[in-house]
């Protein structure tokens, strides 16, 4: 089946530093969409992305679809304590298929 | 607007206990439905998915099963609880058309076998 590699599983970053992660796949997709989880809650979405070379923002957070239609990448500039959390990117190829998720980055950040 | 609602947000069983989880939808109508489980701080595994009353599909077979009695409705059961039961568990939906194949997920139950 469909499978997203994302990297990096974690990172461990000061406050004030810029973020970035992605998410490669094998196969191409038509939507992707990044979310954020806070511990014990449900995923929340971030970004969604239609267009190959799209480029997204949602206030400190950038992301983009890749040109090949089979990567996307997600920025965090400026990270502060709140960014800290889950981040998982999903790709949807078409219809009613499910999506398909990452693993996950997970996020922490040094005050 | 749309709201998805979850009960409950935390459950500790014994193991060979039933279980029922319940999961609604309003402000929409026939939305694709999910449940999905998250081991602690691990990735997210979709168990069941159903696009219309009483169609379910299984991605993993297992322990547990699914049903959607109603339209805006999801139930994920289990007739005996094993301890690898254990885990968070998330039910979403996303528009059967428009919504441009958002997925929206709802708060979670942790469920904790002992």
């Amino acid at each position: 089946g469909q499978q997203l590699n994302q990297s990096p599983q974690s990172m461990f970053i000061q406050e004030g530093e810029d973020v970035s992660m992605n998410c490669t796949s094998s196969s191409i997709f038509n939507t992707w969409l990044w979310y954020k989880q806070d511990p014990g809650e449900g995923p929340v979405l971030l970004i969604a992305l239609y267009k190959a070379g799209e480029l997204t923002s949602n206030g400190r957070l950038t992301a983009q679809f890749g040109i090949t239609r089979k990567d996307s990448f997600l920025n965090i500039s400026a990270s502060i304590p709140s960014d800290v959390g889950i981040y998982f990117c999903a790709g949807l190829s078409s219809g009613n298929t499910p999506l398909v998720f990452g693993k996950g980055t997970r996020l922490s950040v040094i005050a | 607007s749309q709201t998805i609602h979850q009960w409950p947000a935390t459950l500790v069983q014994p193991v060979g206990s039933p279980l029922s989880l319940e999961c609604t939808v309003e402000g929409t109508s026939n939305p694709n439905l999910y449940w999905y489980r998250q081991a602690a701080g691990r990735g997210l595994q979709l168990l069941f998915y159903s696009v219309g009353i009483g169609q379910i599909s299984s991605e993993v077979p297992q322990n547990l099963s699914a049903s959607r009695p109603q339209d805006r409705q999801f139930i994920l059961s289990s007739k005996k609880l094993l301890l690898s039961d254990s885990g968070f568990y998330l039910c979403a939906w996303t528009a059967s058309s428009g919504l441009r194949g958002k997925l929206f997920f709802g708060s979670g139950t942790q469920l904790s076998v002992l």
